[in-house]
């Protein structure tokens, strides 16, 4: 299975401020994958980062608030934008495919202020 | 619409206490299931992947099986170390998976 490095694992965010989460994979997938879960919850898929192109963001989720890019097969960002309380969570990515079982990162625990 | 559900929600075990989480599923197209480990503040780790009804897999003291409606996790003769969330993922047509809710075992010694 592939090994996803997720940074940052955590970060304090003043509000109305922008983050940027990185992943990289250490071999090609075919699919990545941006979730986010809240505390006690499961997981909500936001967008599938598609390579070389737009995401394809999940009801709910739009890209003026969760830009996305996927410049290549093993690496991927998710800025979560203009931050309020509300964006407190913990931001997952995941890939697989093309011969690889879908595995995640550590994940990035946002916290708003 | 595309629906999986976990039972029971929480299990709490005495250690070399051995049962089984299910996991239900209804997708229109199933490509895949997958069972993860995911431990407080830390991202899902893989477990298994199956693929179709009758497959099994082992992994140490746990056990996954399929159907064509459900999966089980077996987790024999359990451990504290075995206490976390288990959470379980269909593979969709769109590759995109759909989780359950999760079930949350705690393994006292």
């Amino acid at each position: 299975s592939a090994v996803i490095s997720q940074k940052p694992s955590r970060d304090i965010c003043q509000r109305g401020t922008s983050l940027t989460i990185q992943c990289q994979v250490d071999s090609q997938v075919t699919m990545m994958f941006w979730y986010r879960q809240q505390p006690g919850q499961s997981l909500t898929l936001i967008a599938t980062a598609n390579q070389g192109s737009e995401a394809t963001y999940e009801s709910g989720f739009v890209i003026d608030k969760f830009p996305i890019s996927r410049p290549n097969l093993t690496f991927s960002t998710l800025t979560v934008s203009n931050m309020s309380p509300e964006d407190s969570s913990i931001y997952l990515c995941s890939g697989g495919g093309g011969g690889h079982d879908y595995t995640f990162g550590s994940g990035t625990r946002l916290t708003v202020v | 619409e595309d629906q999986v559900t976990q039972s029971p929600e929480a299990l709490r075990l005495q250690e070399g206490e051995s049962s089984s989480l299910n996991c239900s599923y209804t997708v229109s197209g199933l490509r895949g299931l997958f069972w993860y480990r995911q431990d407080p503040g830390k991202g899902p780790e893989f477990l298994f992947t199956l693929y179709s009804a009758g497959e099994e897999k082992e992994k140490e003291r746990l056990k996954a099986t399929l159907t064509k409606k459900e999966s089980f996790l077996h987790i024999t003769a359990p451990k504290p170390e075995d206490s976390a969330t288990y959470l379980c993922a269909v593979l969709r047509d769109d590759y995109k998976l759909s989780f359950g809710a999760g079930t949350t075992v705690t393994v006292r010694a």
